[in-house]
């Protein structure tokens, strides 16, 4: 069974700059969750998709946009980049079960600088 | 909405001891799960334990336990033993059973484990 992966682990931009975070879920797992992390926080919840649908949203701007593909991957598109972008993206991906919570399992992060 | 607070910014151990590391959350949701997330700093969020709201009994996994308390909101994380490889950044999260798996997790508790 293969994990959570997230693609590229590390990337600069500049202010202004539109950048796409790119996961790939756990075999499986047709939900997947973005989370943006700030430098010594807990992470933040920016939106979920199942099946190719957006399935709730965080309190994020519209410059962050996402989708879900047939293969349950998923991007995260963050446009008009700010400085305060710079932080850790999360994916995280689960399975719902009907009556309950699958848990979430996390990727290892890309780590997004904006100079 | 729902908060989740981690009151311990740092905590240490000695190698083999037993530490516990505390969160409350604030919820008026009746169906809810809570998880411990361990974040070392390779940065990969790693799953450590759930609990169900509706469940009394405790959750158990190998050295970790869970001493939830849901009339007081409080969720207590215990370490067993502790090991050299459980340093890490510890977060409590919240999922709620309506919320379709969004995560609100405090702020994150570093654990230090002395040899």
């Amino acid at each position: 069974e293969t994990g959570v992966t997230q693609s590229p682990t590390h990337l600069i931009k500049t202010r202004g700059q539109q950048v796409t975070l790119r996961c790939s879920s756990q075999s499986g797992h047709n939900t997947v969750s973005w989370y943006q992390q700030a430098l010594g926080q807990g992470p933040q919840f920016i939106f979920q998709y199942y099946r190719e649908e957006e399935n709730g949203r965080g309190n994020f701007p519209p410059r962050f946009s996402g989708l879900q593909f047939p293969n349950y991957s998923s991007e995260l598109n963050v446009n008009a980049l700010e400085l305060d972008d710079s932080a850790l993206y999360l994916c995280a991906s689960s399975y719902p079960l009907a009556g309950g919570l699958r848990s979430q399992y996390f990727g290892p992060g890309t780590r997004l600088l904006v100079l | 909405a729902q908060t989740v607070t981690q009151s311990q910014p740092e905590m240490s151990v000695q190698e083999a001891e037993t530490v516990t590391l505390s969160c409350t959350y604030d919820t008026s949701e009746s169906d809810y799960y809570l998880f411990w997330y361990k974040q070392p700093p390779s940065r990969q969020m790693i799953l450590v334990i759930r609990q169900e709201a509706y469940k009394q009994q405790n959750a158990t996994e190998n050295r970790f336990s869970v001493n939830f308390q849901k009339a007081a909101k409080s969720f207590s994380l215990k370490i067993s033993d502790s090991q050299l490889g459980d340093a890490a950044m510890y977060f409590c999260a919240y999922a709620g059973g309506t919320s379709y798996g969004k995560l609100t997790f405090g702020q994150g508790t570093i654990l230090t484990v002395h040899p």
